[in-house]
């Protein structure tokens, strides 16, 4: 199994550009998360899904876009990129309200 | 709301000697309560988890967690600290009205010291 898995690794935008991020799971779990992390600030969550077609705002959802349309991915764009966006972006899954999430390796965001 | 609080941004040991990382959470009934731990430049590790039962926990690499509900604590100990320990450790709670999603603290930088 390899887990969670997140594409790219790293990715400098210029602002305003676009781009999607890509998290896949092979442990059929129905729950995803995007979560963002910035130093001192520990990490907040974006966006999340409990299910395959459903999304959900978290707690600093402005400037994203989240989509699963398949159960084992969770898509988190970003349409106008702004600086303040850049960050390292974690997709984590779980198999079911209340369990460990597994986490991803990251993707580390610049923005310009 | 569930929230957690790590009062210590920063924490120096010496290798060999004992650990103790504080955690505080606020919620009112029994809380899912998670110990993480952070490599640089890398992703988040479970050390353990605490969903409900014996108040003291046992994870992975020698760490263990107690559940204090008269403190509101959720502190995580190592009788001794190996250097390989040094990392970031966050303190997390599952929150009921966000599917679950985990809410961090801020974690505390462990520092290892010959």
């Amino acid at each position: 199994n390899a887990g969670v898995t997140q594409t790219p690794k790293f990715r400098v935008l210029k602002t305003g550009q676009s781009m999607t991020l890509l998290c896949a799971q092979d442990m059929n779990h129905e729950y995803m998360y995007w979560y963002r992390q910035d130093p001192g600030m520990g990490l907040r969550l974006i966006h999340y899904s409990v299910g395959e077609g459903t999304t959900a705002k978290g707690e600093v959802p402005d400037g994203y876009n989240v989509s699963r349309l398949k159960k084992q991915n969770f898509l988190l764009g970003l349409e106008s990129a702004a600086p303040s966006q850049t960050s390292v972006y974690f997709c984590a899954s779980s198999r079911d309200r209340g369990w460990e999430q597994f986490f991803g390796p990251g993707t580390r965001l610049t923005v310009l | 709301a569930q929230s957690v609080t790590q009062p210590d941004i920063h924490i120096t040991v010496s290798e060999g000697a004992s650990l103790e990382l504080r955690c505080n959470y606020s919620y009112g009934a029994t809380p899912y309560l998670f110990w993480y731990v952070q490599s640089p430049g890398q992703g988040l590790q479970l050390l353990l988890k605490y969903f409900s039962g014996d108040t003291l926990v046992q994870g992975i690499k020698g760490f263990e967690a107690e559940f204090k509900r008269s403190q509101s604590s959720f502190n995580l100990r190592k009788p001794s600290v190996h250097w390989s320990d040094a990392a970031e450790y966050f303190c997390a709670v599952g929150k009921e009205d966000s599917g679950y999603a985990l809410n961090f603290g801020k974690g505390t930088s462990l520092l290892v010291t010959p």
